[in-house]
């Protein structure tokens, strides 16, 4: 079965500080791998996209991180501020379908302090 | 930023009663989704569409069902609303751009049924 684990479920740091989120996925055969930012009663909105062969994808502060051998992303959020705040979700897509089925984390939510 | 739009972004209705999600892209992307979430769960495939009509159920099993009449309108309806069916409904597209299938996020609609 298609799955995507994503740790922790919650975060909560200091303005200023780092962090990194974690995703295992067993999502086969594998096409491409994103997070993506939402924010509380938005839609979400793409941070990072990494195929195969990509290791590090860099967004400003955010930098993603793919290890395909053992199926294991983090997302790493430097400086974090306060708009940082927000669920961060791990999708995976699979090679298999035209339709490019989407396969979702759960999320973390993170929530940064002043 | 994407050009998907959802209304209405707030509903609150009575058991019963017949609703539309209204969905509308501007991209001219041929696939567009439907998905469900709930407060801190991942999103779940309940349409979708590969162009005008035609539509797929998703993974999860809904009650709604949809039309694709229009390549920029994807509508979501329930005949008789129920309160298992308080929610958000997210509205998602996507083109073909190398395989990456990128899929592009409205804001949400969420829904109370009471």
């Amino acid at each position: 079965k298609n799955q995507v684990e994503q740790s922790p479920q919650s975060l909560i740091i200091l303005e200023g500080k780092n962090c990194t989120l974690q995703c295992n996925y067993t999502v086969s055969p594998f096409s491409n791998l994103r997070w993506y930012k939402q924010d509380t009663g938005r839609g979400p909105v793409s941070l990072t996209i990494m195929t195969f062969s990509e290791n590090t994808k860099s967004n400003g502060r955010y930098t993603a991180t793919l290890d395909a051998d053992t199926k294991q992303s983090s997302l790493h959020i430097t400086a974090s501020q306060l708009s940082d705040s927000a669920s961060y979700i791990c999708v995976v897509s699979d090679r298999g379908s035209t339709l490019g089925r989407l396969y979702f984390g759960r999320g973390t939510q993170l929530t940064v302090w002043p | 930023e994407a050009d998907i739009y959802q209304t209405p972004r707030y509903l609150v209705i009575g058991t019963g009663k017949k609703i539309t999600l209204e969905c509308s892209q501007t991209m001219g992307h041929d696939k567009m989704y439907w998905y469900q979430q709930d407060p801190g769960m991942e999103l779940h495939l309940i349409h979708y569409s590969y162009g005008v009509n035609s539509t797929e159920k998703g993974d999860l099993s809904s009650e709604s069902t949809v039309s694709r009449i229009r390549t920029e309108h994807f509508p979501l309806t329930l005949e008789s609303a129920r309160p298992s069916h308080t929610s958000q409904y997210l509205c998602a597209s996507s083109g073909r751009q190398g395989s990456s299938h990128e899929q592009y996020f409205g804001p949400g609609t969420r829904l109370t049924v009471t």
